[in-house]
C-alpha cells in the first residue's frame, strides 16, 4: 500500500481557505485517493475521494495533479467546527485482492482560530 | 449519525478478562471493518468481513477474534486482556468489499472505549 506523508499540524482562521497537501510518491495505477475527517472521540468521516484532476463536493475540493504523486484537500471558508484531524489515504482498488482496508497515517491536525 | 451502531459505548474491565464488542452496520451494507485507535498507535485496521466471510486481516492479535453473523452484525472478541489493549475500537461498514474498481466509502460507528485496569 502506498505510504502517505502530510503535515502534522496546521493553523488557520475562520473564513479562510485551507489547503492540506498529501504526498504519495508510490501510488499505484489503480489507487484512489480518499480523505477522512476525525473529531476527538468520534469515528472518522469520509470527506472526498478522487482518482485524477479535480473533484468537488458540498464540503471540499480535491486536486490531483497529472502524476498523482500528491493531492491537495481544499476546505473553503473554514469555521471553528472544522477543527479536526484530516487523514489522506490511498488504495482500495480493483486489484487489491478484494480488500478495502484503510491504512491511516498520523493525519494533519487542523486548528481553526476565531 | 453514520447509521452504524456499536455497543457498549464504554467498557471497563481487568487484565486477563475477555470482552465482546458488538457492531451493527448500516442497513444494506455487507462489509464490516474493525479498527483500534490508541494514543500511541493511531488508527489501526484490524479485520474485515464481507457477507459473513473474512476478507482482509490487518494488525489483529491472536488474542482477538471477530465474526460476522447472518444478520450482518459483527462481534469483536478480545481475550486475555492487557493494559495495552485499552483503546477506542471502531467498527465501520460499507456496501461493497472493495473488490470492485475504486475504494468505497466506509461509515464509522461512534466507537467503544475499552479501559483495561
Amino acid at each position: 500500500l502506498a505510504k502517505t506523508t502530510q503535515p502534522i499540524s496546521m493553523d488557520s482562521y475562520e473564513g479562510q481557505e485551507v489547503n492540506i497537501t498529501c504526498s504519495h510518491n508510490n501510488i499505484a495505477t489503480n489507487d484512489y485517493i480518499t480523505w477522512y475527517q476525525q473529531f476527538p472521540s468520534q469515528g472518522p468521516r469520509f470527506i472526498i475521494q478522487g482518482y485524477k484532476t479535480k473533484v468537488t463536493n458540498e464540503v471540499a475540493s480535491l486536486f490531483i495533479p497529472a502524476d498523482r504523486k500528491s493531492s491537495t484537500l481544499s476546505l473553503p471558508r473554514v469555521s471553528l467546527s472544522d477543527t479536526a484531524v484530516y487523514y489522506c489515504l490511498v488504495g482500495g482498488t480493483l486489484f487489491s485482492g478484494g480488500y478495502n482496508k484503510l491504512i491511516f497515517g498520523a493525519g494533519t491536525r487542523l486548528a481553526v482560530h476565531p | 449519525d453514520s447509521g452504524v451502531t456499536q455497543t457498549p459505548k464504554h467498557l471497563i474491565t481487568a487484565t486477563g478478562q475477555r470482552v465482546t464488542l458488538r457492531c451493527s452496520p448500516r442497513s444494506g451494507d455487507l462489509s464490516v471493518y474493525w479498527y483500534q485507535q490508541s494514543l500511541d498507535q493511531g488508527l489501526q485496521f484490524l479485520i474485515q468481513y464481507y457477507n459473513g466471510e473474512e476478507r482482509a486481516k490487518g494488525n489483529i492479535l491472536e488474542r482477538f477474534s471477530a465474526q460476522q453473523f447472518p444478520d450482518l452484525h459483527s462481534e469483536l472478541n478480545l481475550s486475555s486482556l492487557e493494559l495495552g489493549d485499552s483503546a477506542l475500537y471502531f467498527c465501520a461498514s460499507s456496501v461493497r468489499d472493495g473488490g470492485l474498481a475504486g475504494a468505497n466509502e466506509q461509515f464509522f460507528g461512534p466507537g467503544t472505549r475499552l479501559t483495561v485496569l
